[in-house]
């Protein structure tokens, strides 16, 4: 079954300064790569996802990147921000499997 | 819309003790599923429903039931409540299976 890796487990970054979390998956059948982000205490949302017939999503701060080949995709998060302070998970899925297999979560904390 | 609403929050159990989580969402959503939420572990998939009367199990299904008889509510069951069901749960929906997961708030039980 798939398997999903995620790193690093926390990572703290400069205000202002990029991040960059990375994982990695197992199952080349998979096709869809959602990334989400919670709060503490709160419930996940989704921030960004692609699909595998595209290599790079866009929105404002945020970009996801994924290679097929190496079977990686990464969150980009540019001008960090003190509320981009959250857990960020990847995951990812196929079609013909409706289970959405999970990364262990990066915590990312901004520094002030 | 009251999007996805579960309830209860938080619960006690003692081991061998058996409760259900209620699960209720109003946006017509066909899929739906319960995920388990536990330190450093992501979220991991315990049952999921494409439609009413359809359900098929996750990665983690073993000590839980679940049931689909309409669109809107998605119960968890625990049969014999064990140390290791202690957890935070979310349930979600979602149009499709492979898009955009909306989640409940959560439920933190605790079982001693």
């Amino acid at each position: 079954g798939e398997n999903v890796e995620q790193h690093p487990s926390t990572l703290s970054v400069q205000e202002g300064d990029s991040a960059v979390i990375k994982c990695t998956y197992s199952d080349s059948a998979s096709n869809y790569f959602p990334w989400y982000k919670q709060e503490l205490g709160k419930r996940p949302q989704l921030i960004i996802d692609i699909r595998s017939n595209v290599g790079e999503k866009k929105d404002q701060r945020i970009a996801v990147t994924l290679n097929k080949t190496a079977k990686h995709f990464s969150l980009h998060i540019t001008e960090t921000q003190p509320e981009d302070s959250a857990v960020y998970f990847c995951a990812a899925s196929g079609d013909s499997n409706y289970q959405l297999i999970w990364g262990a979560g990066t915590k990312l904390i901004i520094k002030p | 819309n009251a999007g996805v609403t579960q309830t209860p929050k938080f619960q006690v159990l003692k081991t061998g003790q058996s409760m259900t989580l209620q699960c209720a969402q109003d946006m017509n959503h066909e899929y739906m599923s319960w995920y388990r939420q536990d330190p450093g572990m992501g979220l991991r998939l315990i049952h999921y429903s494409v439609g009413a009367g359809i359900t098929d199990q996750g990665e983690v299904p073993n000590g839980y039931n679940v049931s689909r008889s309409t669109t809107e509510d998605f119960p968890l069951r625990l049969l014999s409540a064990a140390p290791s069901q202690t957890s935070v749960y979310f349930c979600a929906s979602s149009p499709q299976p492979t898009g955009e997961l909306f989640f409940g708030e959560g439920s933190r039980l605790t079982v001693l």
